[in-house]
């Protein structure tokens, strides 16, 4: 299996533009798709990006995700920060060999 | 509307069996569009996915390798409902478990149940 790294946490301003990465350890970060889910305490998470730049229905356009070859990595770009946003950021993909691998989770604050 | 819906106990102890049940509302169990899976979450391990199972003409069950002689997946038609069995736990599988569903055709694990935190603890 390989590992997703993501940042422990994050910070930024209300209104300003914040770039949560996840890294790939291993293989290509193109040869599965990426999911990004947020989750707040005590609730468990929902999806806000799916197939690494989708948005479910009801996800705000603020929310984008993207890939990167070059850095083996994925993003979570959250624009127009809001307090609401304020939660746990998780990236999900399929190792190929029937297994879910998620990251550790991204702390997002906003102040 | 769909809908999941956990029970089981919140406490076990260790070296015993550890049983959940996720009753499913709005879809089958023996959908052909989805899969349903198990998937816990500690502050130590944060999420981990367990395993999973869905019918497609039979049925098929994928486990972590890291609980795979441990765990078994046990669908229900008749109840519409997803049991998980792990056995032989100890403390490090003190966790909120989860069940959730995904959608076949996008991967997206697009419904989950409330979450049943285990403790495994004499």
């Amino acid at each position: 299996n390989f590992i997703l790294t993501q940042p422990h946490s994050v910070s930024e301003s209300p209104g300003r533009t914040v770039t949560i990465s996840c890294t790939r350890s291993s293989g290509s970060i193109a040869s599965n798709y990426v999911h990004w889910s947020q989750q707040r305490p005590g609730s468990p998470p929902t999806t806000v990006i799916y197939e690494d730049d989708q948005r479910p229905s009801g996800v705000p356009d603020r929310f984008s995700g993207s890939i990167d070859s070059s850095s083996n990595s994925a993003s979570l770009t959250i624009s127009g920060l809001k307090t609401e946003d304020e939660a746990d950021y998780y990236c999900q993909s399929y190792d190929g060999s029937n297994e879910w691998v998620f990251g550790g989770g991204t702390k997002l604050t906003v102040l | 509307q769909i809908q999941l819906q956990q029970s089981g106990p919140g406490l076990v102890k260790p070296s015993q069996t550890l049983s959940l049940t996720c009753a499913i509302s709005g879809d089958r169990v023996s959908s052909n569009s989805a899969v349903w899976n198990w998937i816990r979450q500690s502050p130590s391990r944060g999420l981990e996915w367990l395993g999973r199972t869905y019918y497609r003409s039979k049925w098929y069950n994928d486990y972590a390798l890291s609980v795979k002689s441990r765990i078994t997946l046990e669908p229900d038609t008749s109840k519409n409902q997803l049991a998980l069995r792990l056995t032989s736990v100890t403390p490090e599988d003190t966790a909120v478990y989860y069940c959730a569903r995904q959608d076949s055709q996008t991967w997206d694990f697009d419904h989950w149940g409330q979450g049943t935190l285990v403790t495994v603890s004499s």
